[in-house]
């Protein structure tokens, strides 16, 4: 069975800290996804990575997949309290799958 | 824009009662998943959906049964209602495998069973 274990569980952190959050796995994954899930909503997501080392940039936050595509990591800079919410990687089976495993998410509050 | 929709944001059932969960995309996705969402386990797959009338059980089916008669439709069905389904639960759809994987989550249906 594949895992992603996210890191940290919960984040409270002032307005203006840098920040970031981990998704690793012992499992390789064919693409990795970050999604943020605002209180009583569905999780959206923010961006998919897919070659192993790929970095992309959403305004302030920053996404890597690791070169060997088993784990991947979530920069924010500058954190605003719109930031708040639980933000969830999620991973596409190696060898194709509609299926997706989700991390249990981080927890991040961002106090103004 | 795309559009996943659930039928209530919040229920209050009774043990024992049928409850029926629906959900409507409107993306003609051919995927479409059931998942319930617990403090501290994450989301968890409960029934998934590559085609009508087609199933495929999750990590988590019992106590559970799903229903997609229409491509833009999927239910979720609790015959029995227990205290322990009491969740929060959220239906997604995607396209098919190799077109993108992204998965388009509803607003989600925060059930409480007494």
């Amino acid at each position: 069975t594949q895992l992603l274990e996210q890191s940290p569980q919960f984040l409270s952190i002032q307005e203006g800290e840098n920040l970031t959050v981990y998704c690793n796995s012992s499992s390789v994954f064919s693409s990795l996804q970050w999604y943020r899930q605002e209180p009583g909503e569905g999780p959206v997501l923010l961006v998919t990575v897919v070659t192993g080392g790929e970095v992309k940039k959403l305004k302030r936050l920053t996404f890597q997949f690791g070169d060997a595509r088993k784990d991947s990591s979530l920069h924010i800079t500058a954190a605003q309290p719109g930031d708040t919410g639980l933000y969830l990687c999620a991973g596409e089976a190696q060898g194709g799958s509609e299926k997706l495993v989700f991390g249990k998410g981080t927890k991040l509050t961002v106090n103004p | 824009d795309v559009k996943v929709t659930q039928s209530s944001r919040y229920l209050v059932k009774r043990t024992g009662e049928k409850v029926f969960l629906e959900c409507v995309q409107d993306m003609d996705h051919e995927n479409m998943f059931w998942y319930r969402q617990d403090p501290g386990l994450g989301l968890r797959l409960i029934y998934f959906s590559y085609d009508v009338k087609m199933k495929e059980k999750g990590d988590i089916p019992e106590g559970y049964s799903v229903s997609r008669e229409k491509k833009e439709r999927f239910s979720l069905i609790l015959e029995s209602a227990s205290t322990n389904q009491t969740s929060m639960y959220l239906c997604a759809s995607s396209p098919p495998w190799g077109a993108e994987e992204t998965q388009y989550f509803g607003p989600g249906t925060r059930l409480l069973v007494l």
